[in-house]
């Protein structure tokens, strides 16, 4: 799987959107970018994922360059709820040894 | 909810003991997955199965064991103790190929 750079940490004001940036430039042509987040010592939690194209869900959007090499996830509207640590992680879709390999992942601290 | 269960959710024990972790993963979830969460290692995969038979392994000492139940629950076995295996073991489920749903955890300290 390819590997991710992702900046230690990060902060945001509440309400304001959240920006979280990843680097994937050795990425695959048939590896996905999926997004976990850990809210303190919880089970991580998926958020989102895709390959090409813009992805959009109830949590979050993710928007990944034209030449994959990059993906910025998106929180709108951040709450202090959404202080957790975020976890970009590219990996192959398939039935083959699916595990998940997390990185230090962003510190996200969302501020009043 | 993830519709992940684990237990128990603490476990304090002495070095040289051997303890059992179980998980209970989503409806219908045919993969279970265990992961290690140490503070100076962060996350890391351990080990895979799907409908009872091993599909992957990962960072696993040979202490460690785990197995996949007909009903799909699944047990981590953790043998002869050591102080550095303190840490937060989590399980997670999925139904194929898509994303991973997460338990809880369960914290051990070793005395």
């Amino acid at each position: 799987d390819a590997k991710t750079t992702q900046p230690p940490s990060m902060d945001c004001a509440e309400g304001r959107a959240a920006n979280l940036p990843c680097n994937h430039s050795t990425i695959s042509g048939n590896e996905y970018v999926y997004w976990y987040r850990q809210i303190h010592s919880q089970g991580p939690q998926y958020i989102i994922h895709g390959l090409k194209n813009n992805e959009t869900n109830e949590m979050a959007s993710l928007i990944i360059t034209e030449d994959r090499k990059s993906s910025t996830l998106i929180l709108p509207h951040a709450t202090l709820r959404d202080t957790a640590v975020y976890y970009c992680i590219v990996r192959v879709y398939n039935n083959a040894g699916n595990m998940l390999t997390f990185g230090g992942g962003t510190r996200l601290m969302v501020k009043p | 909810d993830s519709g992940v269960t684990q237990t128990p959710k603490h476990l304090i024990t002495a070095t040289g003991q051997r303890v059992t972790l179980r998980c209970s993963p989503r409806s219908g979830d045919l993969s279970v997955y265990w992961y290690q969460q140490s503070l100076d290692q962060g996350l890391q995969f351990l080990i895979h199965y799907y409908n009872g038979e091993e599909r992957a392994k990962g960072n696993i000492l040979e202490r460690f064991s785990a197995q996949q139940f007909p009903d799909l629950h699944s047990e981590l076995n953790l043998s002869s103790l050591e102080l550095g295996d303190s840490a937060l073991y989590f399980c997670a489920s999925s139904g194929g190929v898509g994303e991973q749903f997460f338990g809880p955890g369960t914290r051990l300290t070793v005395l």
